[in-house]
């Protein structure tokens, strides 16, 4: 059975630092994704990691895939207020998503 | 696209009646999820249809529960007879090729008293 730990499930920053959520999951999979889901709200894609060693970046997100180790890092830099939410990383598996608990990331001015 | 559409938004209603959630997915994608979402237990996926035929409704808590897909622009999710254990956001989700992005829609809050 495919499953995926996140963490920390709970991250509180403060605004200007950077800091690391690790996503590990138990079985090969050569897909990995990322949500983000703001209180009360839908989630929104971020992004798709297709290959071992892929890197994708939007603003001060930063996420890689590393399929060897079944780990993938979603890296925040400079964090500012507007990033609070709650990621989810998600791995495939038969055309389904096994999801993650979620972090809650918390960043205080 | 408008994205994944979902009615209602909000539901409340008292224990034993029927409640039918809705979704119409993207236009031209083939596959379709329903999630359930609790702070307990996260995120859970309940269905997922693959042109318009339920592939694994392993998800499903119990036959009180119900989904169906008549055509490839709607879906349901039905809950007959409703407890308060199933007191939940509800999202229904969309993707092209089963293995690309899935596309959320705005979830509907189902409230059981």
């Amino acid at each position: 059975e495919l499953k995926v730990e996140q963490n920390p499930l709970f991250l509180s920053m403060q605004e200007g630092k950077n800091y690391t959520i690790y996503c590990n999951y138990s079985t090969t999979s050569d897909r990995l994704y990322w949500y983000r889901q703001d209180p009360g709200k839908s989630l929104e894609s971020l992004f798709v990691l297709l290959s071992n060693g892929a890197v994708k970046q939007e603003g001060r997100l930063m996420a890689s895939l590393d399929t060897k180790a079944r780990l993938s890092t979603l890296h925040i830099t400079a964090a500012v207020h507007d990033l609070s939410a709650t990621y989810f990383c998600a791995v495939d598996s038969n055309y389904q998503l096994i999801w993650g608990a979620g972090t809650k990331l918390i960043i205080k001015p | 696209d408008a994205g994944v559409i979902q009615s209602p938004r909000h539901e409340v209603t008292e224990m034993g009646q029927e409640v039918t959630l809705r979704c119409k997915p993207i236009s031209g994608h083939d596959y379709l999820f329903w999630y359930r979402q609790t702070m307990m237990r996260g995120l859970e996926l309940l269905i997922y249809f693959n042109n318009n035929v339920p592939i694994d409704d392993s998800g499903m808590p119990e036959d009180r529960f119900s989904a169906k897909m008549p055509n490839a622009s709607f879906s349901t999710l039905k809950i007959q007879p409703s407890e308060p254990r199933d007191s939940a956001v509800y999202f229904c989700a969309s993707s092209g090729l089963g293995l690309e992005t899935q596309y959320f829609g705005p979830g509907t809050r189902l409230l059981v008293l």
